[in-house]
């Protein structure tokens, strides 16, 4: 099975600072890979999603942006953070394919803007 | 647009009730998926249904599917203090091309049960 890890665990970050989380994915290769945010006792919010390197699809409009550098890396990034972006993340991985599978989440990162 | 509601919000049950939730989504799906979140961590997938299934069971969890009225249900029976959770349903969008890789999640159910 696939193990996800996502670093920092937490994080509290100043109004206009930068933002990097990372996500890396063990047990499988070629995954398909998501950021999620969800807000204090809200579902969840897909960001974005990756299909391969290099290739990511926005769902929402915002200051955020992610990438995919290597097979089972993906980084959310934020040039100025906003009050807004506060939320806990969430990175998931799926199996390629033509079906939905089933998803294998991260720990997250808990981020507050202050 | 959100896919999947689950209802009701908040549960709150003894230790050895039955526990129902309920997931109402909106457009034809291939699969649906029920997931377990413990409180501030990630997301646990419990059990996935088929479009063409009706129902599926996993140990003490019941899943049922009902497509004409585009609505599941999840019931875990003999509860105990450990399931304590939020459960979210997920859906897909059938035919959705570029985005079939994409599950909608509901706001999920709180479960509480009590020692």
């Amino acid at each position: 099975s696939q193990t996800i890890h996502q670093w920092p665990a937490t994080l509290v970050q100043p109004v206009g600072s930068p933002l990097s989380l990372e996500c890396t994915v063990e047990g499988t290769s070629n995954p398909n890979l998501y950021w999620y945010r969800q807000a204090a006792g809200r579902g969840l919010q897909l960001l974005f999603y990756s299909v391969g390197i290099g290739q990511i699809s926005s769902e929402v409009p915002q200051n955020l942006s992610a990438s995919r550098p290597q097979d089972r890396q993906f980084i959310l990034s934020s040039k100025k953070l906003l009050l807004s972006d506060s939320g806990f993340y969430l990175c998931a991985s799926s199996p390629t394919g033509g079906y939905s599978y089933e998803q294998y989440f991260g720990p997250g990162t808990r981020l507050t803007v202050t | 647009s959100q896919q999947g509601e689950e209802d009701p919000q908040a549960l709150s049950i003894q230790e050895g009730e039955n526990a129902t939730m309920n997931c109402s989504y909106k457009t034809s799906i291939n699969n649906l998926q029920w997931y377990r979140q413990n409180s501030g961590r990630g997301l646990v997938h419990l059990i996935l249904i088929r479009s063409n299934e009706r129902e599926k069971h996993s140990g003490r969890l019941r899943v049922t599917l009902d497509t004409s009225k585009k609505s599941s249900s999840l019931l875990i029976t003999a509860s105990r203090a450990a399931d304590t959770a939020s459960y979210f349903c997920a859906t897909d969008a059938k035919n959705s091309g570029a985005g079939s890789y994409q599950l909608t999640f509901g706001k999920g159910t709180k479960l509480s049960v009590i020692p």
